[in-house]
């Protein structure tokens, strides 16, 4: 089944405002990265926080472990921020397998 | 520092062809490295994994296999490619234990 499920799969804003993206992971998460997703489709590390909260520049993450879910706040978003966000678990430790969700897609117009 | 190379960037093949990719970590010991794929338009798969030099594990079932030579290097390969194996293979790295997975820039793969 499913593992990650991330929301909204898609979302547009205007330079500026906030974005909100959710993740949602039906196992326990020993480790939890999120990633952008360039349109070129490389992908590139954003924080990773299996708890608590994470602040790395304009963005923060909030991992309620036992709840299973994570948040990623992008604040005064950017043309450039625009691209697909993606959630991924570990579901033990050394299990060496990620699992993905689908990524939200993110849109930020001038 | 690390850095990762995979190629080719691109390739167009023939259904039932052979493919070899290759991903190599520069800068890095033992790392333990992955292959993922990703369907146009759909989730990354983890595909294989390696934590050590000749040792490969298969996460997901595809036709095709990996090989590990040399502890920089990992090699994507299958005798005989389909339809289905079209898409975008990414190579990936990470120490032992840690949190972080880095990726490479990818290889997209057109069969028809």
């Amino acid at each position: 089944g499913q593992q990650v499920q991330q929301s909204p799969s898609s979302l547009v804003l205007q330079e500026g405002e906030n974005a909100e993206l959710q993740c949602n992971f039906s196992s326990t998460a020993t480790q939890l990265q999120w990633f952008y997703q360039s349109p070129g489709g490389s992908l590139v590390s954003l924080l990773s926080n299996p708890s608590g909260t994470k602040h790395t520049g304009r963005l923060t993450s909030t991992t309620v472990t036992k709840e299973r879910r994570s948040s990623l706040h992008i604040s005064s978003s950017q043309t450039t921020d625009s691209g697909t966000y993606l959630c991924a678990i570990e579901v033990a430790t050394g299990y060496q397998n990620f699992y993905f969700g689908k990524g939200t897609s993110l849109t930020v117009i001038p | 520092a690390q850095t990762i190379h995979q190629w080719p960037v691109a390739e167009i093949k023939a259904v039932g062809s052979p493919l070899s990719l290759g991903c190599t970590i520069k800068g890095k010991s033992s790392p333990n490295l992955y292959w993922y794929w990703q369907a146009t338009g759909g989730t990354l798969q983890q595909l294989f994994y390696s934590i050590t030099v000749g040792q490969v594990e298969s996460v997901v079932q595809l036709n095709l296999s990996a090989s590990r030579p040399k502890d920089d290097q990992f090699i994507l390969s299958t005798e005989k490619l389909l339809l289905s194996h079209s898409g975008f293979y990414l190579c990936a790295w990470r120490d032992w234990g840690a949190e972080t997975l880095y990726f490479g820039s990818g290889t997209r793969l057109t069969v028809l």
